[in-house]
């Protein structure tokens, strides 16, 4: 079946600093999507890529799918404290019964 | 509005104890879906319902059982509880099977126990 590698697993930083994560793929995906996990919540839709290259925005996060449409990345700039938490990319092809199919996330720590 | 609400948030069971997960949703979706959460694993499926009346397996099946029981409500059932399906589960719902553009909405999981 489809796999997405996410990587880095975890990464520790100082508040103010920006941090990127990535997620790659040997499948080709229709949709990109990024998700952000609180502590003891679920997953909340962050930002949604439809369309190979494109660059979207949603504040301080920016997100990118890869023009070869196996990969995306997310960047965070200025992290403040409440960034801490699960962030999960997932990739959509639309007419598989599986529709999304998750990475294994990265867990950021903000330290202060 | 509620978005997709799960229950029960914690429970601890015995090995082979059976229990039911409720989810319910209030945005009129079609399309409900049954995850676990493992460490370093992500999220992987369990069950989906494309829609009220049909139910299919996703990558890890085994072991539980599902009923969508309206529009609204659909249910994780465990027959004979088992220390590896010790995970939180997270219930979702999308507008239609084409979740994976509209992505989708969870709710906020139920933490699941097994001795």
């Amino acid at each position: 079946g489809q796999q997405l590698n996410q990587s880095p697993q975890s990464m520790f930083i100082q508040e103010g600093e920006d941090v990127s994560m990535n997620c790659t793929s040997s499948s080709i995906f229709n949709t990109w999507l990024w998700y952000k996990q609180d502590p003891g919540e679920g997953p909340v839709l962050l930002i949604a890529l439809y369309k190979a290259g494109e660059l979207t925005s949603n504040g301080r996060l920016t997100a990118q799918f890869g023009i070869t449409r196996k990969d995306s990345f997310l960047n965070i700039s200025a992290s403040i404290p409440s960034d801490v938490g699960i962030y999960f990319c997932a990739g959509g092809s639309s007419g598989s019964a599986r529709q999304l199919t998750f990475g294994s996330g990265t867990q950021l720590t903000v330290l202060p | 509005n509620a978005g997709v609400t799960q229950t029960p948030k914690f429970q601890v069971l015995k090995t082979g104890q059976s229990m039911t997960l409720q989810c319910a949703q209030d945005m009129n979706h079609n399309s409900m879906y049954w995850y676990r959460q493992d460490p370093g694993m992500g999220l992987r499926l369990i069950y989906y319902s494309a829609s009220e009346g049909t139910t299919d397996k996703g990558e890890v099946p085994n072991g539980y059982n599902v009923s969508r029981l309206n529009k609204r409500e659909f249910s994780l059932r465990l027959e004979s509880a088992a220390p590896s399906q010790t995970s939180v589960y997270f219930c979702a719902s999308s507008p239609s099977l084409q979740g994976a553009y509209y992505g989708y909405t969870f709710g906020s999981g139920t933490r699941l126990t097994v001795v």
